[in-house]
């Protein structure tokens, strides 16, 4: 079935960086723009970053751009997110999600369960 | 402070009608841009319930139905049940940030 997968969270110090993943099966990967999602404790759901279906465009939220890093292997039906310099309030479930076509005016129309960045010294 | 405003939280009885509010602004609901909507139980992944403004994904029941009005947007509820009960999410894009943003998410409370 169509599904995403993400790994490779963690606690990590302060400044330090993390890398996450995110698995694709049951469709067609590369033919698809993917974006990072995040929630907070407490907060509501934050849009993090964005790369289109041939990793040629990479748009980026104010709060990560300088310091994340969004990149994808096709050959491997795989999603990355390079967090460098982390800071406290990067601590969130960060979730992977697929974006739709025009036949569903591009929402997000599939989506993982999370992996879990928790920074703190 | 989100982009997208929404009330924290709403409630109602089983089999009552509640809505959702969604205020955006001129860069973007208001810019034209689509309202999408999201139902999400913490810890597991969101699920869409509203695209384009007012459509339904096959499988959503049509007890949920979304609406746009200028710079704002609204999700009803209709029949409430108790499976019903956890958080809902505007999400549009915003031209000014040239990126997705989402409403900081309302928890529907079956009374």
């Amino acid at each position: 079935q169509v599904q995403l997968v993400e790994s490779g969270g963690g606690v990590v110090q302060p400044g330090r960086s993390l890398r996450l993943s995110c698995a694709a099966s049951g469709f067609s990967f590369s033919s698809y723009s993917i974006h990072w999602v995040r929630l907070a404790p407490g907060k509501g759901l934050d849009w993090v970053a964005v790369i289109s279906y041939n990793g040629a465009n990479k748009y980026y939220a104010d709060s990560v751009r300088g310091r994340f890093t969004i990149s994808r292997d096709n050959s491997k039906n795989t999603l990355y997110l390079e967090m460098n310099s982390l800071r406290a309030d990067d601590t969130a479930l960060y979730h992977c999600a697929r974006e739709g076509t025009t036949l569903t005016t591009y929402a997000f129309d599939v989506w993982g369960q999370g992996t879990m960045v928790t920074v703190s010294s | 402070q989100s982009v997208l405003t929404q009330p924290p939280s709403v409630s109602g009885a089983p089999g009552q009608r509640v809505t959702i509010s969604c205020a955006g602004g001129s860069s973007n609901i208001g810019a034209g841009y689509d309202v999408h909507w999201y139902q999400h139980l913490p810890g597991t992944a969101p699920k869409l319930l509203i695209f384009g403004n007012s459509n339904r994904p096959s499988g959503v029941p049509d007890r949920f139905s979304g609406s746009k009005s200028g710079t704002s947007a609204s999700l009803a509820i209709t029949g409430l049940q108790a499976e019903d009960e956890t958080d809902y999410y505007c999400q549009s894009y915003d031209s000014s940030l040239s990126g997705r943003v989402f409403g900081g998410g309302t928890k529907l409370t079956v009374l």
